[in-house]
């Protein structure tokens, strides 16, 4: 199985801050990655695709790049309403794996 | 407006069985991929299963292999999970989510559903 590492687990930010999280796979899967926003009681929800495809609706302020291995999501300003756990996803090969979450608090 | 409501959690005991149901609407349920996507609590995301659209295509995940039965019936527009021999460390919230392949499964999952949750224990 492919492996995903996020990093980092948690972080603490304050409004406005520009926020970076990362996320490794252990080995090549191009740009089949995706990024998913999930609030505590909530469901995931889909932010970006293909590694850099903001989802249909979704503030301008996220944005994903990377490719191969080494990932990146990016939230700008980030504002009060992004706290939330934000998970990194692969879809070059079955099974379909997760990153281990970040944790984003303000 | 796009619906998926999930529903069958519960308790079962070590080695029961439980069938979970995703109603979905808002959308053209025989025209996508659908799957389920489990989460134990205080921890992350598993996927546990796929079906492409027709139901030609399905897919496991290693730990559930054997012991679950994803279907659909698109007439309907229902998603199913049968799940037997049910151990503790599937205690979980399930969630149906719809995949944006159509014929084929894809891996992208845009909708989700708020979850069912599945508690084993004795």
């Amino acid at each position: 199985d492919i492996q995903m590492t996020q990093s980092p687990s948690s972080l603490s930010a304050s409004v406005g801050d520009r926020v970076t999280i990362t996320c490794q796979a252990s080995q090549d899967i191009t740009n089949f990655l995706n990024w998913y926003q999930q609030k505590p009681g909530k469901a995931p929800k889909l932010l970006v695709y293909d590694a850099s495809n903001l989802e249909t609706g979704v503030p301008s302020r996220f944005s994903g790049s990377g490719s191969g291995t080494d990932f990146t999501f990016t939230i700008t300003s980030l504002q009060p309403e992004d706290i939330a756990t934000y998970y990194c996803q692969q879809f070059d090969y079955l099974p379909y794996t997760f990153g281990q979450g970040t944790k984003l608090e303000i | 407006e796009m619906l998926l409501v999930e529903s069958g959690g519960g308790l079962v005991k070590p080695g029961g069985s439980l069938r979970l149901s995703c109603i979905t609407s808002g959308f053209t349920f025989s025209s996508y991929s659908m799957s389920w996507v489990r989460q134990a609590p205080g921890k992350g995301l598993e996927w546990v299963s796929s079906i492409s659209s027709s139901g030609g295509q399905i897919y496991y995940a290693d730990s559930m292999q054997g012991r679950i039965t994803i279907s659909r019936d698109n007439a309907k527009n229902v998603l199913s999970l049968h799940m037997n021999s049910l151990r503790a460390e599937d205690t979980a919230v399930y969630y149906c989510a719809r995949d944006v392949g159509e014929t084929m499964v894809h891996g992208v999952f845009d909708y989700w559903g708020q979850g069912t949750r599945v508690t084993v224990s004795s």
